[in-house]
């Protein structure tokens, strides 16, 4: 089954404390791509990757850092995450090519205090 | 830069009811439009997805129209039922450096009751 694996689905921690969300994707699409989903503002992306080893910025990038090592992998990685990053983060992923849809994870509720 | 714009914000119908969510962009240059629907806490599912070179798509009692001279694309939903309501967002790809870009609307938050 075609899948977008997002984990954890809930995560609560601690201004500073370093952590990874991790999504993974078995349809072998070159796209992977980072949004967060907050109230009154709707998705806005924060990182994409048309391939491996290759990763751009969206537009809310800052405080956010990605990896792109293996095709299927993309871990979303918070260095040192503060409050103003509690939100509901996806992943989508695609074959990246103009007629190919969006397939997105479930998502990951994260809430820094 | 594209922007996309989802009118009404939210919309309540009585059960049977037809009804249209209205997507419009900026930038008419798009390569395609996707129709998502959201359930609450829940990721989104795509529905349609319309071409460029293409006017409409059809899935079900579902529907989307593309007119891209106009920056425009329906959502038609006909015989809305209960199990409709969710959010539903429109995303359009443009190119932008290489890549392939979507930019989402805000979503039309729909409930549709018995």
């Amino acid at each position: 089954e075609a899948q977008v694996t997002q984990n954890p689905r809930y995560l609560i921690t601690v201004t500073g404390k370093k952590l990874t969300v991790t999504c993974s994707q078995n349809m072998n699409h070159e796209y992977m791509s980072w949004y967060r989903q907050d109230p009154g503002l709707g998705l806005r992306q924060i990182y994409y990757s048309m391939n491996v080893e290759v990763t751009d910025k969206g537009d809310v990038p800052e405080g956010y850092k990605v990896s792109r090592k293996e095709k299927r992998n993309f871990p979303l990685i918070l260095e040192s995450p503060s409050p103003n990053q509690t939100s509901l983060y996806f992943c989508a992923t695609s074959h990246g090519s103009y007629n190919s849809p969006l397939h997105f994870g479930n998502g990951t509720r994260l809430t820094v205090t | 830069k594209q922007e996309v714009t989802q009118i009404p914000a939210a919309l309540s119908v009585p059960e049977g009811e037809n009804l249209v969510l209205n997507c419009s962009f900026t930038d008419s240059a798009i390569y395609n439009l996707q129709w998502f629907r959201q359930d609450p806490g829940k990721g989104l599912t795509s529905l349609l997805l319309i071409q460029s070179s293409q006017r409409e798509q059809t899935s079900g009692r579902l529907n989307a129209s593309l007119d891209k001279s106009s920056g425009r694309s329906t959502l038609y939903i006909a015989a809305s039922q209960p199990g409709d309501s969710a959010t539903y967002l429109c995303a359009a790809l443009h190119a932008s450096g290489g890549s392939y870009i979507p930019t989402f609307g805000r979503g039309t938050s729909l409930i549709v009751h018995p």
